[in-house]
């Protein structure tokens, strides 16, 4: 089942403006990943949060963790139109070996 | 390319037919993991091998499905008697295992169209 739940479903901005895609999941966590894909495409790996870290920075990413309230958020700053791609986010449970990802955010970046 | 690769990327099939994926992780990789993915979905886990040994399996995996990884190196999913629910996108991913926090590398994807 999907333990993730991202937020929006979709968006749209234009070229330049900030991406903000949210998540929540329900259990306990090693670590919280965000993945990109590209339409018909495999995932790319972009950034990984630890349960004990509560903000990560990795070029035009921004990732933040909040654990008390279950939930993280991605943040793309200066958007292109390259950038356009579902984003899941996935996490890894403490106790398990596997990941869990949402259902993913459909991002367009419109030039 | 030292990626993970699968093989092969697309694959129509008629229902009832038996299909069989192959994934070739990164080389130092002892973790494999394979998902499906349907359209608008995130992908779903269904089992991983640590080296040779199979250690988890979803619900998902039903009797019809089963993994390998001889030698704990490429790995094969077969799917017999295939239904037309079946149809998505196999993913497989490897991550090195050795220590947390296991970022998993993932393939193409094989497309499986089930009519």
């Amino acid at each position: 089942s999907q333990q993730g739940e991202e937020d929006p479903q979709a968006l749209s901005i234009q070229e330049g403006e900030n991406a903000t895609m949210n998540c929540s999941y329900k259990t306990s966590i090693n670590n919280l990943q965000w993945y990109r894909q590209n339409s018909g495409r495999g995932l790319v790996h972009l950034i990984l949060i630890r349960s004990n870290e509560r903000e990560k920075h990795s070029g035009r990413l921004r990732v933040t963790l909040d654990t008390s309230k279950k939930s993280s958020s991605l943040l793309i700053t200066a958007s292109r139109a390259a950038d356009t791609a579902s984003y899941f986010c996935a996490t890894y449970e403490t106790s398990g070996s596997r990941l869990t990802f949402g259902e993913g955010t459909q991002l367009t970046v419109n030039p | 390319d030292t990626g993970v690769s699968q093989d092969p990327r697309h694959k129509i099939t008629k229902r009832g037919q038996n299909v069989t994926f192959r994934c070739d992780p990164i080389s130092e990789h002892n973790r494999l993991y394979w998902y499906r993915q349907t359209l608008g979905q995130g992908p779903e886990f269904l089992t991983y091998f640590q080296n040779e040994a199979q250690l988890e399996k979803s619900r998902l995996l039903s009797d019809r499905f089963s993994a390998e990884r001889p030698k704990g190196s490429f790995s094969t999913l077969e799917i017999q008697r295939t239904e037309q629910g079946d149809s998505a996108m196999y993913l497989c991913a490897s991550s090195s295992g050795l220590a947390e926090p296991y970022e998993q590398y993932f393939g193409p994807g094989t497309r499986l169209t089930v009519t």
